[in-house]
């Protein structure tokens, strides 16, 4: 049980494009999705947290018009880098969290951006 | 202070001894905590989760904590090299605007030698 995927796994683009990432819990109701970014030897740095339903929390220095984030249901969650450039290149991995789960979050296998 | 802290590693021990990871974390308060595994260009692997004083075994693996030090630890025994990773402490408030959220250490870098 507590599967997460992600789509693409991987996603070269050109600058300028925006690029949407898939985040799924397989087998569980997530009710709490989080995104996490992660530069190379760097520790993950929360960008967002998102519950179905409503508006997702970013943090501080984290833009919100570029980095859009949907919750729509309660096993799929979307991350769009809007205008991406090439320092939004790096690892996009999301989690979930269920509550029969008790705040333990699984995460997906993680989306390498390469920005050109 | 950062919320948690982990002994910053690398460390290096020989195939079949025992690793021992450190954290401690800042809130007082923390209710759940969780160790992850991170293999280099992966995404990060739930080992463990503990929740109350005292030790937790899972196979190879066991999680220790103690809420009065504000401390949490990892043993793995019997160390293989397919052990070498980041591990990755993590800490949940567990209240308020934070539920939910984990607060994440740096991670400590094991490497097993054959």
């Amino acid at each position: 049980g507590a599967v997460v995927s992600q789509h693409p796994s991987r996603v070269i683009c050109k600058s300028g494009t925006s690029v949407k990432i898939e985040c799924r819990s397989l087998d569980f109701q997530a009710t709490t999705m989080f995104w996490y970014r992660q530069f190379p030897k760097k520790s993950l740095m929360l960008m967002a947290t998102s519950n179905e339903g409503s508006k997702a929390t970013y943090e501080q220095g984290v833009e919100k018009d570029k980095f859009l984030i949907n919750h729509a249901s309660l096993t799929l969650s979307t991350l769009t880098v809007t205008s991406a450039h090439p320092e939004d290149s790096s690892f996009y991995i999301c989690s979930a969290q269920g509550q029969e789960y008790r705040e333990t979050q699984y995460f997906g296998p993680g989306t390498r951006l390469l920005v050109l | 202070q950062k919320e948690v802290e982990q002994n910053s590693g690398p460390l290096s021990v020989p195939e079949g001894a025992i690793a021992s990871l450190n954290c401690t974390y800042s809130d007082r308060g923390s209710q759940s905590f969780f160790w992850y595994r991170q293999y280099s260009g992966k995404s990060p692997e739930l080992i463990m989760s503990i929740y109350s004083n005292g030790d937790k075994e899972d196979g190879r693996f066991t999680a220790q904590l103690n809420k009065a030090s504000q401390y949490v630890s990892l043993l793995i025994r019997d160390s293989q090299p397919s052990d070498s990773a980041t591990y990755l402490c993590a800490v949940n408030k567990g209240r308020g605007s934070t539920l939910g959220r984990l607060y994440f250490g740096r991670g400590t870098q094991l490497t097993v030698w054959p």
